[in-house]
């Protein structure tokens, strides 16, 4: 079946430093990849997602591309924030079919000024 | 706009007891699920809906049902907790009915104890 591998953390950085959370999976045909970030006591929200091979998603200064060749989707930002410190969940959602999301054990990521 | 709604935010149970965590959405999503979140565990598959009427397990479903008789209420119910069953639940729809690229948007969770 389908599954995410990524590291529980927690990360800690600095302020300005560059973030690097790895993602890989596992997956029959062509899976939709997402990131997805939990702000303390609120639900998840998407942070962004890629469709299909070499696609990049991109928003709020994080991008990570879809590598089908190492089945990975590693999430990057050049200069993190304080207001960055969540956790943040890699996810895969089935090829066809019914949409039915698979989700990654979250990496906790605490950024100190 | 609303979104997606939980209720109760915060519950705590006897082993034993039945309760139904509330879940409704006002964007007249076709799919919508229950997850449940646990340490080390990330988000696990309860259940999920494709419709009204339309209902099916995912990948921890023993000791939840669920019923889907509107497009807008997905409750889940626990008919007699379980200490295993302390954990945070969250309900989540989407407007992608097929191949699994839509966005899944959240509630704010349900923290639930069963002691």
């Amino acid at each position: 079946g389908n599954s995410v591998t990524q590291m529980e953390g927690p990360v800690t950085l600095s302020e300005e430093a560059f973030l690097t959370i790895n993602c890989t999976y596992t997956a029959t045909g062509y899976p939709s990849l997402f990131w997805y970030v939990q702000y303390p006591g609120e639900g998840l929200q998407l942070l962004l997602k890629a469709t299909k091979a070499d696609d990049k998603g991109s928003n709020k200064g994080f991008e990570a591309t879809y590598r089908k060749e190492t089945t990975s989707f590693h999430l990057e930002k050049g200069s993190v924030q304080v207001s960055d410190s969540a956790v943040y969940f890699c996810a895969l959602g089935n090829s066809g079919g019914y949409q039915k999301v698979t989700f990654g054990i979250g990496t906790k990521l605490q950024v100190i000024p | 706009n609303a979104g997606v709604t939980q209720t109760p935010k915060f519950q705590v149970l006897k082993t034993g007891q039945s309760m139904t965590l509330q879940c409704a959405q006002d964007m007249n999503h076709e799919y919508m699920s229950w997850y449940r979140q646990d340490p080390g565990m990330g988000l696990r598959l309860i259940h999920y809906s494709v419709g009204a009427g339309i209902t099916d397990q995912g990948e921890v479903p023993n000791g939840y049902n669920v019923s889907r008789s509107t497009t807008e209420d997905f409750p889940l119910r626990l008919l007699s907790a379980a200490p295993s069953q302390t954990s945070v639940y969250f309900c989540a729809s989407s407007y992608a009915k097929t191949g699994g690229s839509g966005e899944l948007f959240f509630g704010e969770g349900s923290r639930l104890t069963v002691l």
